[in-house]
C-alpha cells in the first residue's frame, strides 16, 4: 500500500500568479500521475511523472502550463502556472505500486481556486 | 485510443435492495478495469478489479463485477445496498495494448440509497 500527503490542500489564489503542489509517497514508487477533477466529476489525467525521465503530457495538457518535477522517487510537484479562473479544479496526486495490473492511490487532492 | 462510458449520472436504489452500476469500455488491446469510490469530502478508494481469469470479481464492501467481452461491459453489483454505500463511483480503464499504465476515468455515476 501507499500512504499519500498532498500539500497545499487547499488554496485561493489571484489570476496571473502560480501554484506548485507538493505529493510526497511514504514508500519508493516508480509510476506517479497528476490528474484533474472538477467537484462530482470525472477524473482527467494531466501527465505521468516517471522518476528519471521526462513527464508524459496528455492532449490538453503543456508543459509550460503544468511543469512537473520528479526528482526522487518519493516525492513529486505539479505547479499551476498563470492561473486563470478556468484552472479552478482538484488536483490529485496519485501513484501505482507494482505491475501494470495494479490498483491506483490517491492522495486527498487539492482544491484550486483561482479569482 | 482507451475510453470508458458510464451511461447513468445517478442510480437511486432503496436499501436492501440489489444495485447495478453500469460501465462499458473500449480499447484496442486487452482491458485492465477497476472500480473506484469517492465518498464526499474523502479520496478516491479502490473497490475491485479485473485482469484476467474469472469473469466475476469480488471487492470491498460486499461489490463485485462482471467483465463480459463481448459486450464490452464492467458492471458493478452489490446483491443488498446500504445507505452507507451512497457515493460517487467510477469506472476505470487500463489498455495495455496501447495504453501504458495509463489509466482513464468514466464520467462517474452518483448512487443514492434512500432508507
Amino acid at each position: 500500500s501507499a500512504v499519500i500527503s498532498q500539500k497545499p490542500s487547499r488554496d485561493i489564489c489571484q489570476r496571473g500568479t502560480s501554484l506548485t503542489i507538493q505529493c510526497q509517497v511514504d514508500s519508493q514508487v516508480t509510476m506517479m500521475f497528476w490528474y484533474r477533477q472538477q467537484p462530482g466529476q470525472s477524473l482527467t489525467l494531466i501527465a505521468t511523472a516517471n522518476q528519471g525521465s521526462e513527464a508524459t503530457y496528455e492532449s490538453g495538457f503543456v508543459i509550460d502550463k503544468f511543469p512537473i518535477s520528479r526528482p526522487n522517487l518519493t516525492f513529486s510537484t505539479l505547479t499551476v502556472s498563470n492561473m486563470s479562473p478556468e484552472d479552478s479544479s482538484i488536483y490529485l496526486c496519485s501513484v501505482q505500486i507494482g505491475g501494470i495490473g495494479e490498483k491506483l492511490f490517491f492522495g486527498s487532492g487539492t482544491q484550486l481556486s483561482v479569482l | 485510443a482507451q475510453s470508458v462510458a458510464q451511461p447513468e449520472d445517478q442510480v437511486n436504489v432503496a436499501e436492501g435492495n440489489p444495485l447495478t452500476v453500469k460501465c462499458t469500455y473500449s480499447v484496442s488491446g486487452n482491458p485492465y478495469l477497476f472500480w473506484y469510490v469517492q465518498y464526499p469530502n474523502r479520496g478516491l478508494q479502490f473497490l475491485l478489479k479485473y485482469i484476467t481469469g474469472d469473469n466475476l470479481v469480488k471487492g470491498s464492501y460486499g461489490f463485485e463485477a462482471e467483465f463480459n467481452k463481448s459486450q464490452t461491459s464492467f458492471h458493478l453489483k452489490k446483491p443488498s445496498a446500504l445507505v452507507s454505500d451512497s457515493a460517487l463511483y467510477f469506472c476505470a480503464v487500463r489498455d495495455i495494448g496501447t495504453g501504458g499504465f495509463k489509466t482513464i476515468f468514466g464520467a462517474g455515476t452518483r448512487l443514492f440509497v434512500k432508507a
